[in-house]
C-alpha cells in the first residue's frame, strides 16, 4: 500500500531557482492538497484540486503553481525560489464525499531549504 | 475565516492522562479532525467529530461541543510513543467543497518516564 508518495524527500535550492515537487496517490482519491508547515506551526493550505483538470487556491498560494492532468498526480511548482519558501511541504488526498468523516491522507513530506 | 487555538506544549508522565483542548470560531461548522504527528513525519488521522459528545477509540477519545466551539482530545495510559504533536483541524460548510480543512498550530506533548 503506497498511499501518497512525495519526491524528493529533501532538497536545497538557491534563491531564484525553480523546481517541481512531485506527489502521487494510488487510492483513487479525487481530492488532493498541498500544504506547507513551518517549524513549530500548523499546516497552511497552498493549493487544492477536486479532480483532474480542476485546481484552486488555498490560504497561501503566492509563489506556487499546480497542475492536475491525471487523478493520480498533483505536482507543485516553485518558479522563483525565495528564502520565505523554506519549509516542509506535505501533499494529501481524500475521498470526494463532501461533509463526510473521510480524513485526508498525507505523504511523508518534502523538506525544502532555499539558500 | 476561521480561528483555531490549541496550547503550544504539554508535559505529562508515562501512564497518566492528558487532555488537549481546541477552541475554534467558524461561520458554519462541518466537522473536526484530530491528527497525530511525530517529529519529522507526516500527520496521521486519529479521530473525527461532527455531533456533540464523546468518540472513543481505545486509549484516545475526542469530545465536541458545537455550541461552545470546543473540542478536546484525551490520551489515557500515556506511553512514551505518544510523544508527538497533536493537530486540531476544522472543516466548515463554506470550505466543505473539496473537503478542505483549517489546522490549528498543534500541541506538542512530551511524555516523561
Amino acid at each position: 500500500n503506497a498511499g501518497v508518495t512525495q519526491t524528493p524527500k529533501f532538497r536545497i535550492l538557491k534563491i531564484g531557482q525553480s523546481m517541481t515537487l512531485q506527489c502521487a496517490q494510488d487510492m483513487n482519491h479525487n481530492y488532493m492538497y498541498w500544504y506547507r508547515q513551518d517549524p513549530g506551526m500548523g499546516l497552511k493550505l497552498i493549493y487544492y484540486s477536486v479532480g483532474a483538470g480542476i485546481t484552486d487556491k488555498g490560504e497561501v498560494p503566492n509563489g506556487y503553481n499546480v497542475s492536475r492532468s491525471t487523478t493520480e498526480d498533483f505536482p507543485l511548482r516553485l518558479e522563483l525560489a525565495a528564502p520565505s519558501q523554506t519549509s516542509v511541504y506535505f501533499c494529501a488526498s481524500s475521498y470526494s464525499i463532501q461533509g463526510s468523516n473521510q480524513p485526508q491522507h498525507f505523504g511523508d513530506g518534502t523538506r525544502l531549504s532555499i539558500l | 475565516g476561521q480561528n483555531i487555538d490549541q496550547p503550544t506544549e504539554m508535559t505529562a508522565t508515562e501512564g497518566a492522562i492528558v487532555q488537549i483542548n481546541c477552541t475554534y470560531q467558524t461561520s458554519g461548522f462541518n466537522g473536526l479532525f484530530w491528527y497525530q504527528q511525530h517529529a519529522g513525519e507526516a500527520p496521521t488521522f486519529l479521530s473525527y467529530n461532527v455531533l456533540d459528545g464523546l468518540e472513543e477509540k481505545g486509549r484516545f477519545s475526542s469530545f465536541l461541543s458545537r455550541s461552545k466551539g470546543y473540542s478536546y482530545l484525551l490520551l489515557k495510559e500515556l506511553q512514551m510513543k505518544d510523544s508527538a504533536s497533536y493537530l486540531c483541524a476544522v472543516r466548515d460548510w463554506i470550505k466543505a467543497a473539496g473537503n478542505k480543512l483549517t489546522f490549528g498550530g498543534g500541541t506538542r506533548v512530551l511524555v516523561k518516564p
